[in-house]
């Protein structure tokens, strides 16, 4: 199956720093890409669509300078935690589709501190 | 909107116990209905899918039915094993459309 993949799987940071999240499609090209958040033991909550070659779309709630999006090719989105507080940390998963189907990222467990 | 519903959790089971996870959905047309695991500390990979009714979509042991006169898609294995302990999530993407629609997910937990 489509394989997409997600950098870095952890990462730590201090409080005010912003910190970039990557989501590749390895073997495919997605124009769309989803990104969601997930609270310990909830669903995933979506965010945004990442759209390739212009403005992501943004969920209601979604704080769009705080969570910048880009999707400058057909096989990378980005997504950049911006002046990061401890309420930010959570795991992030990005997914992409194809066919009707939509594959998964591994995550990205970020912590603030 | 679009929305789907699935049995809260935890649901415990011991091994070799029979599993039921039951999820209905809520949307226009013939959406593409799916059942999603994750296991600790990982993102999401795909179970096993159905896309038009009456389809049955089965992956190591488990298997789901499209029934679109009670709109379900109860997950099913006849028999667990501790390594299937993990979250659960159904999802549906409407017809001719590319956005998930997450149901709340439901733990499993398989003691031996």
């Amino acid at each position: 199956g489509a394989v997409v993949s997600q950098h870095p799987s952890r990462v730590i940071c201090k409080s005010g720093t912003s910190v970039k999240i990557e989501c590749r499609s390895l073997d495919f090209q997605a124009t769309t890409m989803f990104w969601y958040r997930q609270f310990p033991k909830q669903s995933l909550m979506l965010m945004a669509t990442s759209n390739e070659g212009s403005k992501a779309t943004y969920e209601q709630g979604v704080e769009k300078d705080k969570f910048l999006i880009n999707h400058a090719s057909l096989t990378l989105s980005t997504l950049t935690v911006t002046s990061a507080h401890p309420e930010d940390s959570s795991f992030y998963i990005c997914s992409a589709g194809r066919h009707a189907e939509a594959f998964f990222g591994q995550g990205t467990r970020l912590t603030v501190v | 909107g679009d929305s789907v519903t699935q049995m809260e959790g935890p649901v415990t089971l011991s091994e070799e116990a029979f599993l039921t996870i039951n999820c209905t959905y809520t949307a226009t047309g013939y959406p593409s209905l799916f059942w999603y695991v994750q296991y600790p500390g990982e993102g999401l990979q795909l179970l096993l899918k159905a896309t038009k009714a009456d389809d049955k979509g089965s992956n190591k042991g488990f298997e789901a039915t499209y029934r679109k006169e009670t709109t379900s898609f109860h997950l099913e294995k006849g028999s667990v094993q501790v390594s299937d302990s993990a979250v659960y999530f159904c999802a549906l993407i409407r017809e001719y459309g590319n956005k998930l629609v997450f149901g709340a997910g439901t733990i499993l937990r398989v003691k031996s």
